[in-house]
């Protein structure tokens, strides 16, 4: 079965870098058939997909947040990461890894639990 | 406001049919591009349920019925049991955007 573990700081200062890392379990991250995704959602607010990556590096991002973000992938610890620079309070949300099926526009699953970040001075 | 136009909320009693609604338009899946739905309890991980308008991923009851027509798509729940109550998701993807949307959820309640 596989398994997604987001780990990270849950408490992000305004204009500092919000960084997690989604561990992958039970399968391996160098799969050819997949893509590892990372989305979010703020308090009260809709599902938004920030970017996702292949286990080659190659990387798509939401254009609404390209200029901050960078999704990374580390294969030999089956792991994936992402950084969002200079975060504000809009950046307050729960997160979510997830694996993707086949290319960046298809469907997440499994998702990992999702971890809070709050961007709070 | 999303992309992915979903009612609210729907409800239902325990047994009948309900249907909810995810509507896009010609950048999305007017275009083409598949659509594909999540449960969400509350404080867990969301749930495939349906992929690419109509599969049922396995593990996943026939209960649940995706389709997609035009520029909207729909889910289906069927015999509606209490473990149903949750949030419902559309998703798909838009290339004026060039990004994958989500819809803005549907709370389904059964009374």
């Amino acid at each position: 079965q596989l398994l997604l573990q987001v780990s990270g700081p849950g408490l992000v200062e305004p204009s500092e870098t919000l960084s997690l890392t989604c561990t992958v379990s039970g399968g391996s991250i160098s799969s050819t058939t997949y893509f590892w995704g990372w989305i979010r959602q703020p308090p009260g607010k809709d599902l938004e997909w920030i970017g996702s990556v292949f286990y080659s590096g190659d990387t798509y991002y939401n254009p609404s947040l390209k200029t901050r973000v960078t999704i990374s992938v580390a294969t030999s610890k089956n792991q994936f990461s992402l950084r969002l620079r200079s975060a504000t309070a809009a950046d307050t949300a729960l997160y979510y890894c997830a694996r993707q099926s086949h290319y960046y526009m298809n469907w997440f699953d499994p998702w990992g639990q999702g971890t809070l970040v709050a961007v709070s001075s | 406001q999303s992309v992915l136009t979903q009612p609210p909320s729907v409800t239902g009693a325990p047994g009948q049919r309900v249907t909810i609604s995810c509507t896009g338009t010609s950048s999305n899946i007017g275009a083409g591009y598949d659509v594909h739905w999540y449960q969400h309890l509350p404080g867990t991980a969301p749930k495939l349920l349906i992929n690419a308008n109509n599969n049922r991923p396995s593990g996943v009851p026939d209960r649940f019925s995706g389709s997609k027509s035009g520029t909207s798509a729909s889910l289906a729940i069927t015999g509606l049991q209490a473990e149903d109550e949750a949030d419902y998701y559309c998703q798909s993807f838009d290339r004026s955007l060039s990004a994958v949307i989500f819809g803005g959820g549907t709370k389904l309640t059964v009374l």
